[in-house]
């Protein structure tokens, strides 16, 4: 039972370049999440799916686009990357909202110069 | 704007110590949840506490939510170094959005 599958695990971007992290689940989660790590600010998020063909805007959404192309997959996209993009992304699934906790993939380190 | 403060930000000590670690908000919060996060891995769901006052036991480990629903606390007995990695506090606020602290990292050295 693999639970939440991010790809890839590290990344190197160009400023400028564009690049899609994907993130699948397999526990039948109706929600999706996706988190940026930074040192001592914690996890914010970014955007999250609430159920298959909706999409939102978390806390820091600018400069990311999603999709949740089916139950399963939840993939975000960075159009230009920019150095401030420069951190660790964590996708996550629910059962649903509420306190339903929180289930996360092991990250994707994403450098941009 | 809700936020979650974690301390100390930091902590190592020598294994067989107790210690206990904070989180602290202004806001009210209908529960809040502990996660672990060991180098390389996402956070684990450690326990959701939702009663105010309500206490907690995982093993060693020992939670409390505040009796106000603002704070809570996380006590480890005895560390292990299997003990050692970074505590998140987290609290869901509506919805599907939930805030993180900042963390507390631990190290605990044999």
């Amino acid at each position: 039972n693999a639970g939440v599958t991010q790809t890839p695990k590290f990344q190197v971007l160009k400023t400028g370049q564009s690049m899609t992290l994907q993130c699948a689940q397999d526990m039948n989660h109706n929600s999706m999440y996706w988190y940026r790590q930074d040192p001592g600010m914690g996890l914010r998020l970014i955007y999250y799916s609430a159920s298959e063909g909706t999409t939102d805007k978390g806390e820091v959404p600018n400069g990311y686009n999603v999709s949740r192309l089916n139950k399963r997959e939840f993939s975000l996209r960075l159009e230009s990357a920019a150095p401030s993009q420069t951190s660790v992304y964590f996708c996550a699934s629910s059962l649903q909202g509420g306190n339903s906790p929180l289930h996360f993939g092991n990250g994707t380190r994403l450098t941009v110069t | 704007t809700q936020l979650l403060e974690q301390s100390p930000q930091f902590l190592s000590i020598q294994e067989g110590e107790n210690l206990t670690v904070y989180c602290n908000s202004s806001s009210v919060f209908s529960s809040l949840q502990w996660y672990r996060q060991e180098p390389g891995e996402g956070p684990v769901l450690l326990v959701t506490v939702v009663t105010g006052g309500e206490v907690k036991k995982l093993k060693r480990l020992t939670f409390q939510f505040g009796d106000a629903r603002k704070d809570s606390s996380l006590h480890i007995t005895a560390a292990q170094p299997g003990d050692t990695g970074l505590y998140l506090c987290a609290a869901p606020t509506g919805g599907f959005k939930t805030i993180f602290g900042a963390g507390t990292r631990l190290f605990v050295k044999a």
